[in-house]
């Protein structure tokens, strides 16, 4: 059966801190990984990764894929209240548009 | 350009009764699917549209229905509710069928069955 597994659940951290959230899957058909944020409403895109070892930058915000190991990392530097969220990572199968998604990462930064 | 959109945003039904949500994609996006959002089981796939046809189902029950239009446009169909309905359903669309595209979220439609 398709998974996907973050993380950690959740996280508390103070501003300034820097993160470190974890994704790895067991998929058959991967096509790519996706990484959404989601606040109290629809998640937001943020990175999608199909190429290993290409770090994708936004921001404070960096990602990569490790497609050998079957997994992937969100870094969050300098971390801000606004980044309090529930961060997905969703892997894209070969069969259209099914998304197979993570528990999340609940994150919280105290200021 | 203007999102996804989901409608209605809140919705109150009762066991057994239906219920239709709707969603309109991103003008120019052809794909649409369905997920269903849950504090146990977090996001699930139900279904995709293209073109009017559903290219994929997830492990849902035959109660759960949709269709797309010929406007890309897509409802999404629960028949008989159960309390296990309960649930934040999302809509994403992408622009082609193509699997490299990133999905869209509309900002879900909150239905509580009683």
């Amino acid at each position: 059966e398709d998974k996907v597994v973050q993380s950690p659940l959740s996280l508390v951290v103070h501003e300034g801190d820097t993160v470190t959230l974890n994704c790895s899957y067991e998929v058959t058909n991967f096509r790519s990984l996706l990484w959404y944020k989601q606040e109290k409403k629809a998640p937001t895109f943020l990175f999608m990764l199909t190429s290993s070892g290409i770090e994708k930058k936004s921001g404070r915000l960096s990602s990569i894929l490790d497609k050998k190991e079957l997994f992937s990392i969100l870094n969050i530097t300098a971390t801000q209240t606004g980044d309090s969220a529930i961060y997905l990572c969703a892997v894209l199968l070969n069969q259209g548009g099914k998304l197979i998604f993570g528990q999340g990462t609940e994150l919280s930064v105290k200021p | 350009k203007a999102g996804v959109t989901q409608t209605p945003r809140y919705l109150i039904k009762t066991r057994g009764q239906q219920v239709t949500l709707s969603c309109s994609p991103i003008s120019g996006h052809r794909s649409v699917s369905w997920y269903q959002q849950t504090p146990g089981q977090g996001l699930q796939f139900l279904f995709e549209y293209f073109s009017e046809t559903q290219r994929n189902k997830g492990n849902f029950p035959g109660r759960f229905s949709g269709r797309q239009f010929s406007n890309s446009r897509s409802e999404m169909n629960v028949s008989t509710l159960e309390l296990g309905d309960s649930a934040l359903y999302l809509c994403a669309s992408r622009p082609r069928g193509g699997s490299t595209d990133t999905q869209y979220f509309g900002p879900g439609t909150r239905l509580t069955v009683l």
